[in-house]
């Protein structure tokens, strides 16, 4: 069954303007990851939130985890023209861990 | 440093013809390796995965298979293609234990005519 649903499907911001995407999911999990992915490229990773921690920083990124609500945030700071891409949000779930279920993602647009 | 490497970036096969494409890490030792599917706009379909040499998951029944003849090497198999094998198809690893990321290849493009 479908894991994470990303929110939104679509997003167009300004450059320099902060972009957030929500994910949301229906089971235990044991981490949830972003990773992000150019047009025609492989994923790169991005942040790896562990089940009890509740927030994470990597840069410009800004990881939320609400398990209570099983849902998670990611935030852009300071959008660049550079992270035009799609997110996708996946999880481990404590069952299968050796495996990560993905969203269908949330494609970001930076306008300059 | 570890690396992964997936080929060919892009195929073009007739239906009906045989796949292989192959995947290897570098850098590491006993990865978990997985073979993906995605389909235009969406996320990622997990089709198998592999903890260790020989031993293979498999998550979606379908026209194709996979083997680990080495440790660092992942091979996706199919003895005739299907239209609906089309998609982008991406190879990962990732290191044993808990919290670990995933690390993918660049993907193939396969297109079936």
């Amino acid at each position: 069954s479908q894991q994470g649903e990303e929110d939104p499907q679509a997003l167009s911001i300004q450059e320099g303007e902060n972009a957030t995407m929500n994910c949301s999911y229906k089971t235990s999990i044991n981490n949830l990851q972003w990773y992000r992915q150019n047009s025609g490229r492989g994923l790169v990773h991005l942040i790896l939130i562990r089940s009890n921690e509740r927030e994470k920083h990597s840069g410009r990124l800004r990881v939320t985890l609400d398990t209570s609500k099983k849902s998670s945030s990611l935030l852009i700071t300071a959008s660049r023209a550079a992270d035009t891409a799609s997110y996708f949000c996946a999880t481990a779930s404590v069952q299968g861990a050796q495996k990560l279920v993905f969203g269908q993602g949330t494609r970001l647009t930076i306008n300059p | 440093s570890q690396t992964i490497h997936q080929w060919p970036a892009t195929l073009v096969q007739p239906v009906g013809s045989p796949l292989s494409l192959e995947c290897t890490v570098e850098g590491t030792s006993n990865p978990n390796l997985y073979w993906y599917r995605q389909a235009a706009g969406r996320g990622l379909q997990l089709l198998f995965y592999s903890v260790g040499i020989g031993q293979i998951s498999s998550e979606v029944p379908q026209n194709l298979s996979a083997s680990r003849p080495q440790d660092r090497q992942f091979i996706l198999s199919s003895k005739k293609l299907l239209l609906s094998d089309s998609g982008f198809y991406l190879c990962a690893w990732r290191g044993k234990g808990s919290n670990q990321p995933q690390h993918f290849g660049d993907g193939t493009r396969l297109s079936i005519l």
